[in-house]
Protein backbone atom coordinates (compact mmCIF):
# COMPACT_ATOMS: atom_id res chain seq x y z
CA UNK A 1 0.00 0.00 0.00
CA UNK A 2 0.92 3.63 -0.15
CA UNK A 3 -0.18 4.71 3.41
CA UNK A 4 1.24 7.13 4.72
CA UNK A 5 0.49 7.94 8.54
CA UNK A 6 0.86 11.40 11.17
CA UNK A 7 -0.09 12.37 14.07
CA UNK A 8 -3.45 14.54 14.14
CA UNK A 9 -2.50 17.16 16.62
CA UNK A 10 0.75 19.19 18.57
CA UNK A 11 0.42 21.61 20.46
CA UNK A 12 3.81 23.90 22.06
CA UNK A 13 4.38 26.92 23.28
CA UNK A 14 5.98 29.74 21.33
CA UNK A 15 10.04 29.64 21.17
CA UNK A 16 10.68 26.20 21.96
CA UNK A 17 10.90 23.92 18.91
CA UNK A 18 8.28 21.50 17.08
CA UNK A 19 8.64 17.78 15.64
CA UNK A 20 5.74 16.48 13.50
CA UNK A 21 6.67 13.15 12.82
CA UNK A 22 5.56 10.51 9.54
CA UNK A 23 5.57 7.45 8.52
CA UNK A 24 5.83 6.01 4.78
CA UNK A 25 5.17 2.24 3.50
CA UNK A 26 6.06 2.41 -0.06
CA UNK A 27 9.90 2.18 -0.24
CA UNK A 28 10.39 3.06 -3.45
CA UNK A 29 9.52 6.81 -2.70
CA UNK A 30 12.22 8.66 -4.09
CA UNK A 31 11.49 12.59 -3.22
CA UNK A 32 9.82 13.02 0.53
CA UNK A 33 7.96 16.16 1.23
CA UNK A 34 6.17 18.40 4.00
CA UNK A 35 3.30 20.66 2.97
CA UNK A 36 1.71 23.33 4.89
CA UNK A 37 -2.24 24.48 4.79
CA UNK A 38 -3.17 27.52 6.48
CA UNK A 39 -6.55 28.23 7.21
CA UNK A 40 -8.98 28.55 4.13
CA UNK A 41 -6.04 27.53 1.85
CA UNK A 42 -4.84 25.19 -0.19
CA UNK A 43 -1.32 23.39 0.19
CA UNK A 44 1.74 24.75 -0.10
CA UNK A 45 5.21 23.04 -0.20
CA UNK A 46 7.41 23.85 2.64
CA UNK A 47 10.13 21.29 1.56
CA UNK A 48 11.01 18.29 0.38
CA UNK A 49 13.80 15.80 0.84
CA UNK A 50 15.70 13.38 -1.55
CA UNK A 51 15.48 9.37 -0.19
CA UNK A 52 19.48 9.27 -0.35
CA UNK A 53 19.82 12.04 2.28
CA UNK A 54 19.35 12.12 5.51
CA UNK A 55 19.00 15.06 6.99
CA UNK A 56 18.14 18.39 5.10
CA UNK A 57 17.78 22.04 7.06
CA UNK A 58 16.83 25.42 5.85
CA UNK A 59 16.56 28.09 7.53
CA UNK A 60 14.27 26.84 11.08
CA UNK A 61 13.31 24.30 9.34
CA UNK A 62 15.30 20.81 9.80
CA UNK A 63 14.13 17.63 8.06
CA UNK A 64 15.31 14.30 9.02
CA UNK A 65 14.59 10.78 6.90
CA UNK A 66 14.95 7.46 8.64
CA UNK A 67 14.92 5.18 5.43
CA UNK A 68 15.47 1.87 6.85
CA UNK A 69 12.76 2.90 9.13
CA UNK A 70 10.69 4.41 6.78
CA UNK A 71 10.48 7.72 9.29
CA UNK A 72 10.48 11.17 8.16
CA UNK A 73 10.28 14.28 10.85
CA UNK A 74 10.28 17.77 10.68
CA UNK A 75 11.87 20.00 13.11
CA UNK A 76 10.72 23.91 13.47
CA UNK A 77 12.67 25.79 15.68
CA UNK A 78 11.46 29.01 17.77
CA UNK A 79 8.13 27.87 16.61
CA UNK A 80 6.00 30.72 15.92
CA UNK A 81 2.12 31.65 16.23
CA UNK A 82 2.18 32.39 12.32
CA UNK A 83 3.32 28.30 12.38
CA UNK A 84 -0.34 27.02 13.10
CA UNK A 85 -1.60 25.35 10.49
CA UNK A 86 -1.46 21.29 8.81
CA UNK A 87 1.36 20.33 8.02
CA UNK A 88 1.07 17.21 5.47
CA UNK A 89 3.82 14.59 5.06
CA UNK A 90 4.00 13.13 0.87
CA UNK A 91 5.53 10.48 -0.09
CA UNK A 92 6.44 10.29 -4.30
CA UNK A 93 8.43 8.02 -6.32
CA UNK A 94 7.92 10.46 -9.54
CA UNK A 95 5.84 8.05 -11.65
CA UNK A 96 2.43 8.61 -9.54
CA UNK A 97 0.82 11.26 -8.31
CA UNK A 98 1.98 12.05 -4.61
CA UNK A 99 0.61 9.85 -1.52
CA UNK A 100 -0.31 12.90 1.00
CA UNK A 101 -1.04 11.63 5.41
CA UNK A 102 -3.65 13.16 6.88
CA UNK A 103 -2.30 16.12 8.07
CA UNK A 104 -0.85 17.01 11.96
CA UNK A 105 -2.43 20.09 12.94
CA UNK A 106 0.02 22.00 15.12
CA UNK A 107 -0.97 24.78 17.83
CA UNK A 108 1.45 27.45 19.01
CA UNK A 109 0.34 28.64 22.31
CA UNK A 110 1.28 32.28 22.88
CA UNK B 1 -1.63 33.44 -4.56
CA UNK B 2 -0.66 29.98 -6.30
CA UNK B 3 -2.04 30.64 -9.36
CA UNK B 4 -4.78 27.73 -9.87
CA UNK B 5 -7.79 29.26 -9.62
CA UNK B 6 -10.66 27.13 -8.45
CA UNK B 7 -14.17 27.88 -8.94
CA UNK B 8 -16.95 27.94 -7.33
CA UNK B 9 -15.61 28.63 -3.41
CA UNK B 10 -18.42 27.21 -1.41
CA UNK B 11 -21.22 24.76 -3.00
CA UNK B 12 -24.48 23.83 -1.63
CA UNK B 13 -26.74 21.01 -3.12
CA UNK B 14 -28.89 17.97 -2.15
CA UNK B 15 -28.06 14.62 -2.52
CA UNK B 16 -28.74 12.79 -5.65
CA UNK B 17 -27.96 15.87 -7.48
CA UNK B 18 -25.05 16.62 -10.06
CA UNK B 19 -22.66 19.34 -9.14
CA UNK B 20 -19.12 20.52 -11.47
CA UNK B 21 -16.23 21.97 -10.12
CA UNK B 22 -13.54 23.69 -12.33
CA UNK B 23 -9.92 24.12 -12.29
CA UNK B 24 -7.44 26.67 -14.08
CA UNK B 25 -3.83 25.47 -13.47
CA UNK B 26 -1.05 27.26 -13.15
CA UNK B 27 -0.26 29.34 -16.18
CA UNK B 28 2.60 27.15 -18.30
CA UNK B 29 1.63 23.97 -16.25
CA UNK B 30 0.07 21.48 -18.33
CA UNK B 31 -0.76 18.90 -15.12
CA UNK B 32 -3.92 19.07 -13.14
CA UNK B 33 -4.53 16.64 -10.22
CA UNK B 34 -7.68 16.44 -8.42
CA UNK B 35 -7.72 15.59 -4.19
CA UNK B 36 -10.70 15.32 -2.11
CA UNK B 37 -9.74 16.01 1.58
CA UNK B 38 -12.59 14.76 3.85
CA UNK B 39 -12.37 15.08 7.41
CA UNK B 40 -12.26 10.98 8.22
CA UNK B 41 -9.95 10.18 5.08
CA UNK B 42 -7.42 12.93 5.03
CA UNK B 43 -6.52 13.98 1.58
CA UNK B 44 -7.17 11.17 -1.13
CA UNK B 45 -5.70 11.43 -4.81
CA UNK B 46 -8.49 11.45 -7.05
CA UNK B 47 -7.31 11.86 -10.65
CA UNK B 48 -3.89 13.76 -12.76
CA UNK B 49 -4.59 14.99 -16.44
CA UNK B 50 -1.64 15.87 -18.43
CA UNK B 51 -2.09 17.87 -21.57
CA UNK B 52 -5.39 16.80 -21.75
CA UNK B 53 -5.08 12.79 -21.27
CA UNK B 54 -5.56 11.46 -17.99
CA UNK B 55 -2.43 10.58 -16.68
CA UNK B 56 -3.47 8.38 -13.38
CA UNK B 57 -6.22 7.18 -11.61
CA UNK B 58 -6.55 7.13 -7.65
CA UNK B 59 -9.38 6.58 -5.36
CA UNK B 60 -11.78 8.52 -7.53
CA UNK B 61 -15.73 6.98 -7.58
CA UNK B 62 -17.49 5.90 -10.72
CA UNK B 63 -20.28 8.36 -10.03
CA UNK B 64 -17.41 11.10 -10.33
CA UNK B 65 -15.54 12.14 -13.61
CA UNK B 66 -13.29 14.43 -15.14
CA UNK B 67 -11.58 15.96 -17.91
CA UNK B 68 -9.01 18.38 -19.43
CA UNK B 69 -9.56 20.74 -22.37
CA UNK B 70 -7.38 22.07 -24.47
CA UNK B 71 -6.76 24.95 -22.72
CA UNK B 72 -6.41 23.30 -20.07
CA UNK B 73 -8.59 24.16 -17.55
CA UNK B 74 -10.37 20.83 -15.87
CA UNK B 75 -13.64 20.23 -14.85
CA UNK B 76 -14.61 17.19 -11.81
CA UNK B 77 -17.68 15.98 -12.27
CA UNK B 78 -19.84 14.66 -9.14
CA UNK B 79 -23.37 13.18 -10.16
CA UNK B 80 -25.48 11.50 -8.18
CA UNK B 81 -24.28 13.20 -4.66
CA UNK B 82 -24.32 11.69 -1.85
CA UNK B 83 -23.63 13.09 2.14
CA UNK B 84 -20.30 11.41 2.63
CA UNK B 85 -19.43 13.74 -0.87
CA UNK B 86 -19.22 16.56 1.43
CA UNK B 87 -15.59 17.53 1.34
CA UNK B 88 -12.69 20.22 0.84
CA UNK B 89 -12.08 19.32 -3.18
CA UNK B 90 -8.60 20.73 -4.49
CA UNK B 91 -6.81 21.02 -7.82
CA UNK B 92 -3.41 20.98 -7.82
CA UNK B 93 -1.08 21.87 -11.15
CA UNK B 94 2.37 20.56 -12.59
CA UNK B 95 4.76 21.80 -15.04
CA UNK B 96 5.40 18.34 -16.00
CA UNK B 97 4.16 14.80 -16.46
CA UNK B 98 5.02 13.82 -12.82
CA UNK B 99 6.36 15.25 -9.95
CA UNK B 100 9.78 14.90 -8.30
CA UNK B 101 11.37 18.07 -6.94
CA UNK B 102 8.90 20.22 -8.99
CA UNK B 103 6.51 21.23 -6.25
CA UNK B 104 2.55 21.14 -6.43
CA UNK B 105 0.99 24.10 -6.51
CA UNK B 106 -2.54 24.10 -5.03
CA UNK B 107 -5.95 26.30 -5.42
CA UNK B 108 -7.72 27.04 -2.59
CA UNK B 109 -10.51 25.02 -2.77
CA UNK B 110 -13.86 24.08 -3.44
CA UNK B 111 -16.13 23.30 -0.70
CA UNK B 112 -19.07 20.96 -1.08
CA UNK B 113 -21.42 20.20 1.06
CA UNK B 114 -24.10 18.14 0.63
CA UNK B 115 -27.68 18.07 2.82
Amino acid sequence: GEDVEQSLFLSVREGDSSVINCTYTDSSSTYLYWYKQEPGAGLQLLTYIFSNMDMKQDQRLTVLLNKKDKHLSLRIADTQTGDSAIYFCAQGTGRRALTFGSGTRLQVQP
Amino acid sequence: DSGVTQTPKHLITATGQRVTLRCSPRSGDLSVYWYQQSLDQGLQFLIQYYNGEERAKGNILERFSAQQFPDLHSELNLSSLELGDSALYFCASSFGRQVSTGELFFGEGSRLTVL
